[in-house]
């Protein structure tokens, strides 16, 4: 049963668009993540957060910025996609260092 | 380099087959995790492993963590198509954030 929720689960927009990723949890989880994942390949952190306005830099440099502004709301934004930008986006959240529980996550097409 | 290096990276076997899949390191680590990915969705947790030499079961899934806490493996028996999936092992990062450091996964095909 999925307790973190992302939208929109697809989405296909062109070059030099802003863009959006929505990412919220009910956990009441501190931590939240993003992670950026090729089709069947591993997951690179791009984002996490410790908790209310807190945000840091992952593992794999991205162009994208986070908020959070709200515990279970962690919005990913993109201000002008490319076509590098094609992948899916995963976010997940936890408390302490609990297992990660998981977003069915954004595909996304940048043509 | 990777920090975890799992093989391998592709399997593909038919339904009632055996399979074992590793995931090694050089690096020793308190826990080690193993989630499951199905397509389009994301992984969720199979196990976590924390003391050396471990071994859990769950149903047709037997895990085990090394003895010197730096590799484990994952052994299925009898596959079913329903095990189709990538297969990720997980570790924390260094300090108390909860990340995750992930291998770069089994995909694992199992046919009918």
């Amino acid at each position: 049963e999925a307790d973190i929720y992302q939208t929109p689960r697809y989405l296909v927009i062109g070059t030099g668009k802003k863009i959006t990723l929505e990412c919220s949890q009910t956990m009441g989880h501190d931590k939240m993540y993003w992670y950026q994942q090729d089709p069947g390949m591993e997951l690179h952190l791009i984002h996490y957060s410790y908790g209310v306005n807190s945000t840091e830099k992952g593992d794999l440099s991205s162009e994208s910025t986070v908020s959070r502004i709200r515990t279970e709301h962690f919005p990913l934004t993109l201000e002008s996609a490319r076509p590098s930008h094609t992948s899916q986006y995963l976010c997940a959240s936890t408390i302490d260092t609990s297992p990660l529980h998981f977003g069915n996550g954004t595909r996304l097409t940048v043509t | 380099t990777q920090l975890l290096e799992q093989s391998p990276q592709f399997l593909s076997i038919q339904e009632g087959e055996n399979l074992t899949v590793y995931c090694n390191s050089s690096s020793v680590f308190s826990s080690l995790q193993w989630y499951r990915q199905e397509p389009g969705e994301g992984p969720v947790l199979l196990v976590t492993v924390v003391t050396g030499g471990e071994v859990k079961k769950l149903k047709r899934l037997t895990f085990q963590f090394g003895d010197a806490r730096k590799d484990s493996s994952l052994h299925i028996t009898a596959a079913q198509t329903g095990d189709t999936g990538l297969y990720l092992c997980a570790v924390h990062g260094s300090s108390n954030t909860g990340k995750l450091i992930f291998g770069q996964g089994t995909t694992l095909q199992v046919k009918p």
